[in-house]
């Protein structure tokens, strides 16, 4: 079955970039794109944008360019997030997610990545 | 960006019918997707483009709506249902979500 594994909880400083990871398995992964969402605490959910793995092409919402850089590996069949200059309101669960097989929608979520920037 | 709208909270009973609006600041044709997140979880993938209902999802959820008005109705709510459902549209870009209604059991 499909399934998105990511990395671990970051701790880090502001000012400082992180690096996190979404690992598929279950599917083809250069068939799909692969969102990213935030989801800062309490609040609801943002889509960051979009890669096709295929051909490395992102998409993104205007808000995080310059912020968020996409990039896969397609060998390991990973994706991955890195975000840049953070600050405070870069805390947040971020999540990989990939559409439906039938139709539009994020039908599959990874386990979030939880980023605390703080000094 | 397409603002979603949602209420805030709902509280029904166990056994009752439950009815979750989304509206859209502009239109979105059928493209509005649901979610429902637990406590501790990611979100989960409930229906899509509008009434369409994802794959394993009981048929207590339905969906429907077009262009600025969405619905998504629980019959008969169950304690399981406790949750935040958020709505989502993928018509306009960027893609966006609702605020999230909290459902609670009385």
């Amino acid at each position: 079955q499909v399934k998105l594994l990511q990395s671990g909880a970051a701790l880090v400083k502001p000012g400082a970039s992180v690096k996190m990871s979404c690992k598929a398995s279950g599917y083809t992964f250069t068939d799909y794109w692969v969102s990213w969402v935030k989801q800062s605490h309490g609040k609801s959910l943002e889509w960051i944008g979009e890669i096709y793995p295929n051909s490395g092409t992102p998409n993104f919402n205007e808000k995080f360019k310059g912020k968020a850089t996409l990039t896969v590996d397609k060998s390991t069949s990973t994706a991955y997030l890195e975000l840049s200059r953070l600050t405070s309101e870069d805390s947040a669960i971020y999540y990989c997610t990939r559409k439906y097989n039938a139709g539009p929608g994020f039908a599959y979520w990874g386990q979030g990545t939880l980023v605390t920037v703080s000094s | 960006d397409t603002v979603l709208t949602q209420s805030p909270a709902l509280a029904v009973s166990p056994g009752e019918r439950v009815s979750i609006s989304c509206r859209a600041s502009e239109g979105v044709h059928s493209y509005m997707h649901w979610y429902q997140q637990k406590p501790g979880q990611q979100p989960k993938f409930l229906i899509y483009e509008a009434s369409n209902l994802a794959s394993g999802v009981p048929a207590r959820f339905s969906g429907s709506g077009s262009g600025t008005d969405f619905t998504l109705t629980i019959d008969p709510v169950e304690a399981d249902d406790t949750a935040t459902y958020f709505c989502q549209q993928s018509w306009n870009d960027p893609r966006t979500f609702g605020g999230g209604t909290k459902l609670e059991l009385k």
